[in-house]
């Protein structure tokens, strides 16, 4: 089975723009999470997807938003590029229903570096 | 919310000995216990997990355990191996079945070094 696939891998913007992450879950997997990871705070949810609908929030600010399709991919978006926005941008799937826990597969990830 | 602290941050050791990481939650309710494996330029991947039913989970060289009353869990690698080297998290989830999908509260990591 082929794993989480994110893209692109790598992104460089400026200040102020706005930038749209995608994610591609394993397979048969509806649920996609999405997580931020820097050095000074670590990994941090930012949102749960499943059936195209937000089921879990982090507390990031509204320049953060997601969607879902109707396949499960799943896009992320940030508006207005702050400086601290520049990290390591995960998404995991997870076939969640079928199990009472949530086992996560994560991506490789999408570096961003905001300049 | 849910707070997971780890320790130690930095583990060095000698092949072939043991590592221990450890790992405390405050939120009783949480029930899923995973742990990852990050290497350099890659996502997190997950290694071995364990559930509130359980105390003790091993997969050949992993093991996990956990001790529900005083809210700790920990990781051990035995036989260590020079690609055993990156860094490791734990996390800790409350994800009930037909519920919402509970979030990863994840540790802080610790980079763990096997010498040769």
């Amino acid at each position: 089975k082929a794993g989480v696939t994110q893209t692109p891998r790598y992104l460089i913007k400026t200040r102020g723009q706005q930038v749209t992450l995608s994610c591609s879950p394993i397979s048969g997997h509806r649920s996609v999470s999405w997580y931020q990871q820097t050095p000074g705070q670590g990994l941090q949810f930012l949102f749960e997807y499943f059936s195209e609908t937000q089921r879990n929030k982090g507390n990031f600010p509204g320049r953060f938003s997601g969607r879902q399709f109707s396949n499960s991919r799943s896009e992320m978006n940030v508006s207005t590029l702050e400086l601290g926005d520049s990290a390591l941008y995960l998404c995991a799937s997870s076939s969640r229903m079928d199990r009472g826990y949530n086992e996560q597969f994560f991506g490789p990830g999408t570096r961003l570096t905001v300049l | 919310g849910e707070n997971v602290e780890q320790h130690p941050s930095t583990l060095s050791v000698q092949e072939g000995d043991s590592a221990v990481i450890k790992c405390t939650y405050s939120d009783s309710a949480s029930n899923y216990f995973p742990w990852y494996k990050q290497e350099l330029g890659k996502g997190p991947q997950l290694i071995i997990d364990i559930r509130s039913n359980v105390g003790e989970k091993k997969d050949q060289r992993i093991a996990v355990t956990l001790n529900k009353t005083a809210k700790h869990f920990s990781l051990h690698i035995t036989e260590t191996q020079p690609e055993d080297s990156a860094v490791y998290f734990c996390a800790a989830s409350n994800s009930r079945r037909g519920s919402t999908l509970g979030r990863l509260y994840f540790g802080r990591g610790t980079q763990l070094t096997v010498w040769p």
